[in-house]
């Protein structure tokens, strides 16, 4: 089976910087998926991670080391409308993503 | 871009009755999928499909059937609703094999059993 972990809330300031992390346990590995989710919409894709290190897409990185079965979602220069579920989702052997409960992000002014 | 679209926004109905929730891709992806999502729980997988005609079972499917007759549309079925079927059903869709491709998700169908 396979057990995914992450925060349940978060809080930042607008301007901020914020890590979200992720931590899991897979039997086998094949990738690892970062959504966003706003109140009362669908999931969106933000980035994949398969090999270790960073990924950069704009104000928003991700991390991987699969020697620590630990991830992390980078969001830079933080925007009101970043208030969102942000969703961490593991490909194990079954290559079927497994979703953690998510992170409930709330942005202040 | 991807569209995935599901029937109902919110649906309203009885325990007892049998349910049909639909999920219709325009993509030509090979996999679908149905989560349910509660609070604190997060996205639990119901059933998927890999194929036409094929599916395979999640990690929650007690309660519940699927069809897929043809590879555009992905059907999930309560078979006798009960008050606990009571959630956010998220359909999803992904290109087949075992790459980075993402799924893409339908903007889900509120349903409550009363």
């Amino acid at each position: 089976g396979q057990n995914i972990d992450q925060p349940t809330e978060m809080t930042a300031t607008e301007g901020a910087i914020v890590q979200i992390n992720c931590t899991y346990q897979t039997s086998g590995f094949n990738g690892l998926f970062w959504y966003q989710q706003h109140a009362g919409e669908a999931p969106t894709f933000l980035s994949y991670n398969v090999l270790d290190g960073l990924e950069e897409k704009g104000r928003f990185s991700s991390f991987l080391s699969r020697s620590k079965g630990y991830s992390y979602l980078l969001l830079k220069e933080l925007q009101m409308k970043d208030s969102a579920s942000y969703l961490c989702a593991c490909k194990g052997g079954s290559y079927i993503p497994t979703f953690g409960r998510g992170t409930s992000l709330i942005v202040h002014p | 871009d991807v569209k995935v679209t599901q029937s109902s926004r919110y649906l309203v109905k009885r325990t007892g009755e049998k349910v049909f929730l639909e999920c219709v891709q325009d993509m030509d992806h090979e996999n679908m999928f149905w989560y349910r999502q509660d609070p604190g729980l997060g996205l639990r997988l119901i059933y998927f499909s890999y194929d036409v005609k094929m599916k395979e079972k999640g990690d929650i499917p007690e309660g519940y059937s699927v069809s897929r007759e043809k590879k555009e549309r992905f059907s999930l079925i309560l078979e006798s609703a009960s008050t606990n079927q009571t959630s956010m059903y998220l359909c999803a869709s992904s290109i087949g094999g075992e790459g980075n491709q993402p799924q893409h998700f339908g903007d889900g169908t509120r349903l409550s059993i009363l």
